[in-house]
């Protein structure tokens, strides 16, 4: 089983609806992190968590909003989705305190598109 | 800020031939790491190579090396024996150093590149 999964893998929504884009991962990992990939940006840092107690704010936040539930489980919602939302999302771990604490390890992607 | 900059948006390469891919960074840091992702047709994103800032030895991972220049701000990825399964979107990011650092990478725009049979 793949160590962070994402739901849902690909979502059509509407104008004005809410979202939820959830990640839960099985690595143990304290810290966890949003991106958004668009074509000719690369991917840019949303949201991230140190522990369950802590989120912090990325490059580009206005409009989404995140929760980590637990260690393991962190969600990024769109309270209200917009056409401009419309990219490929990832959600990834890390981990300070283990000979991994380089690298960050991505779950497969959101596909999310706002007609 | 740290910017990372890959100003390649595409590449083409004949299989089994050596191609490199361009990237440099902006950053007053001294302690960092650069990193290599690969992203084929899957979305998957996959660490190809890592570079610590501190290593002056360039890192190599099989046919995957890296030409680091740390005065210049230069991270390239060099490909030899260039091989189908190589097709993807590469990405080059940047992380701040530190234990206690907030370990966000900071990615480039990402460079296509297509292997020729």
């Amino acid at each position: 089983d793949a160590d962070v999964t994402q739901t849902p893998r690909n979502r059509i929504t509407k104008t004005g609806k809410r979202i939820m884009l959830e990640c839960s991962q099985t690595k143990g990992h304290d810290r966890m992190y949003w991106y958004r990939q668009d074509p000719g940006l690369g991917l840019r840092l949303i949201y991230y968590s140190f522990d369950v107690k802590d989120i912090n704010k990325g490059e580009i936040s206005d409009g989404y909003s995140v929760s980590r539930q637990a260690q393991a489980k962190f969600s990024l919602s769109l309270e209200s989705a917009i056409p401009n939302q419309t990219a490929l999302y990832f959600c990834a771990t890390s981990d300070l305190g283990s000979g991994e604490g380089n690298e960050q390890f991505f779950g497969p992607g959101t596909r999310l598109t706002v007609l | 800020a740290q910017t990372v900059t890959q100003s390649q948006p595409e590449m083409s390469v004949q299989e089994a031939e050596t191609v490199t891919l361009s990237c440099t960074y902006d950053t007053s840091e001294s302690d960092y790491y650069l990193f290599w992702y690969k992203q084929p047709p899957s979305r998957q994103m996959i660490l190809v190579i890592r570079q610590e800032a501190y290593k002056q030895q360039n890192a190599t991972e099989n046919r995957f090396s890296v030409n680091f220049q740390k005065a210049a701000k230069s991270f390239s990825l060099k490909i030899s024996d260039s091989q189908l399964g190589d097709a993807a979107m590469y990405f080059c990011a940047y992380r701040s150093g530190g234990m206690e650092g907030a370990q966000k990478l900071v990615f480039g725009q990402g460079t296509r590149l297509t292997i020729n049979p």
